[in-house]
C-alpha cells in the first residue's frame, strides 16, 4: 500500500538556520507529491507540489525517485515559518491524497 | 470568495448518538473529498465525490459512516451510533479537475467531533 513516512514529529531550529522537513513514500509508480502547511489558528493549505518546480516563501522540494524522498527545504528560516507541515502523495489524477503525519517545525530567534 | 465552509465547527455528541456534519465546498468544484484527523495524526481519507457520484469510499471505517452529495455540490458526512473512537477533526476538500489548479485541494476549517 502507498505510505507517507514523516520522520520527525518536532523539527526545533533558530531563525535563519538552514531548515529541511523529511518526507519518504513508498509507492513503485510515478507519483505526484506536495506539501501542505498548516498555521496556528488556519486551515490546511498547499504550500507546493512537485510538478510546478517552483519556490514558495523560500520552500523547494525536489522529488528523488531513486530515494522515493521529497524532503522540504529553506535555505533561512523565518519565525513565520513555524507551522504544521504535511507531505502528501497522490498515486493517480482524480485520487485521494494520502498524507504523512506532520511535522510541527518551530523556529525561534 | 467564500472558501469550503463547514459545519458545525465544534460538536459534542453522546457515545450512540447520531451526527450530521455538513460541508459546501468552492462554487464550482466538482471534487469533495471527507478526510478524519485525529489528534496528533495526518489528515486520513475517508471518501471522494465527484460530482454527486461517489467513486471511493475505501476509507469509510465502518458501515455506521455514511456520506452524500446528493445534487453534486453541499455535502453531508454522517456517523450513526457514534463511539469514543470517533472523536476527531472531519476535514472537508474539494478541487477542480480541469486547468492549471486541477488537483490543489482547498480545505475547510474542518469539524471537531467530540464523543462523550
Amino acid at each position: 500500500a502507498q505510505r507517507v513516512t514523516q520522520p520527525e514529529k518536532l523539527l526545533s531550529v533558530f531563525k535563519g538556520a538552514p531548515v529541511e522537513l523529511k518526507c519518504n513514500y513508498s509507492y513503485s509508480g510515478s507519483p505526484e507529491l506536495f506539501w501542505y502547511v498548516q498555521y496556528s489558528r488556519q486551515r490546511l493549505q498547499l504550500l507546493l507540489r512537485h510538478i510546478s518546480r517552483e519556490s514558495i516563501k523560500g520552500f523547494t522540494a525536489d522529488l528523488n525517485k531513486g530515494e522515493t524522498s521529497f524532503h522540504l527545504k529553506k535555505p533561512f528560516a523565518q519565525e513565520e515559518d513555524s507551522a504544521m507541515y504535511y507531505c502528501a502523495l497522490r498515486v493517480q489524477a482524480g485520487t485521494a491524497l494520502i498524507f504523512g503525519k506532520g511535522t510541527t517545525l518551530s523556529v525561534s530567534s | 470568495g467564500a472558501g469550503v465552509s463547514q459545519s458545525p465547527r465544534y460538536k459534542v455528541a453522546k457515545r450512540g448518538q447520531d451526527v450530521a456534519l455538513r460541508c459546501d465546498p468552492i462554487s464550482g468544484h466538482v471534487s469533495l473529498f471527507w478526510y478524519q484527523q485525529a489528534l496528533g495524526q495526518g489528515p486520513e481519507f475517508l471518501t471522494y465525490f465527484q460530482n454527486e457520484a461517489q467513486l471511493d469510499k475505501s476509507g469509510l471505517p465502518s458501515d455506521r459512516f455514511f456520506a452524500e452529495r446528493p445534487e453534486g455540490s453541499v455535502s453531508t458526512l454522517k456517523i450513526q451510533r457514534t463511539q469514543q473512537e470517533d472523536s476527531a477533526v472531519y476535514l472537508c476538500a474539494s478541487s477542480l479537475v480541469m486547468g492549471q489548479m486541477a488537483g490543489k485541494l482547498f480545505f475547510g476549517s474542518g469539524t471537531q467531533l467530540s464523543v462523550l
